[in-house]
């Protein structure tokens, strides 16, 4: 257990829908992150939240829609999903932006069919 | 451009040594990071080097050279548990903050 919890843990979802993940850290930090990890390659930089306030959205499509409502809570609404879409979407938190260590959550595997 | 190498999968025996490389080329460089993944679980904090050296912490330790690009992360005395991907993530000054720039990870398994 890190602290950073994820629901749900696996999603399959068609092309048309529209879901949310959810993250949640019991940490009392002030960053957190999303990360998208496809097979066999790097954990890619999705969006940055410092104190509910966005500061980095890595060119990321806008069918994926981050909100931060406050410093505990981070969800990604997505709509009209492709299916290279499907990955595992790992949430993140830490102390502040960039901070030295940076705690994980398990992850959200979804499927887009 | 931000550019991190690392070999995709590696073998080892238990009970045996191995070393798992990381090369990278960055600008912003903050610091070098290693972490733990096992299959359907959370990246977890393995170490941190931000000066040219060795960092040992029980079984795990991990090197860096800055001039060279470089870093080892080296585990002894390899258990089963040991199996997992390994990644190397650099830590990188970019927009006015640090952000972590990640290999693919290195697939190891361990076998008896």
């Amino acid at each position: 257990e890190t602290g950073v919890t994820q629901t749900p843990r696996h999603l399959v979802m068609g092309m048309t829908n529209k879901k949310s993940l959810k993250c949640e850290q019991h940490l009392g930090h002030n960053a957190m992150y999303w990360y998208k990890q496809s097979a066999k390659k790097p954990l890619e930089l999705m969006f940055v939240y410092s104190l509910e306030e966005r500061v980095e959205n890595n060119s990321v499509p806008s069918r994926f829609s981050p909100e931060c409502p406050n410093s505990s809570h981070l969800f990604l609404h997505l709509h009209t999903l492709q299916p290279e879409d499907s990955a595992l979407y790992l949430c993140a938190s830490s102390q502040g932006p960039g901070d030295i260590e940076q705690y994980f959550g398990p992850g959200t595997r979804l499927t887009v069919t | 451009g931000q550019n991190i190498d690392q070999p995709t999968e590696m073998t080892a025996t238990e009970g045996a040594i191995v070393q798992i490389n990381c090369t990278y080329q960055t600008s912003g460089f903050n610091g070098l990071f290693w972490y733990q993944q096992h299959a359907g679980e959370a990246p977890t904090f393995l170490s941190y080097n931000v000066l040219d050296g060795l960092e040992e912490k029980g079984r795990f330790s991990s090197f860096l050279s800055r001039s060279k690009g470089y870093s080892y992360l080296l585990l002894k005395e390899l258990q089963m548990k040991d199996s997992a991907s390994y990644l190397c993530a650099v830590r990188a000054l970019s927009g006015g903050y640090n952000k972590l720039i990640f290999g693919a990870g290195t697939r190891l398994a361990v076998h008896p």
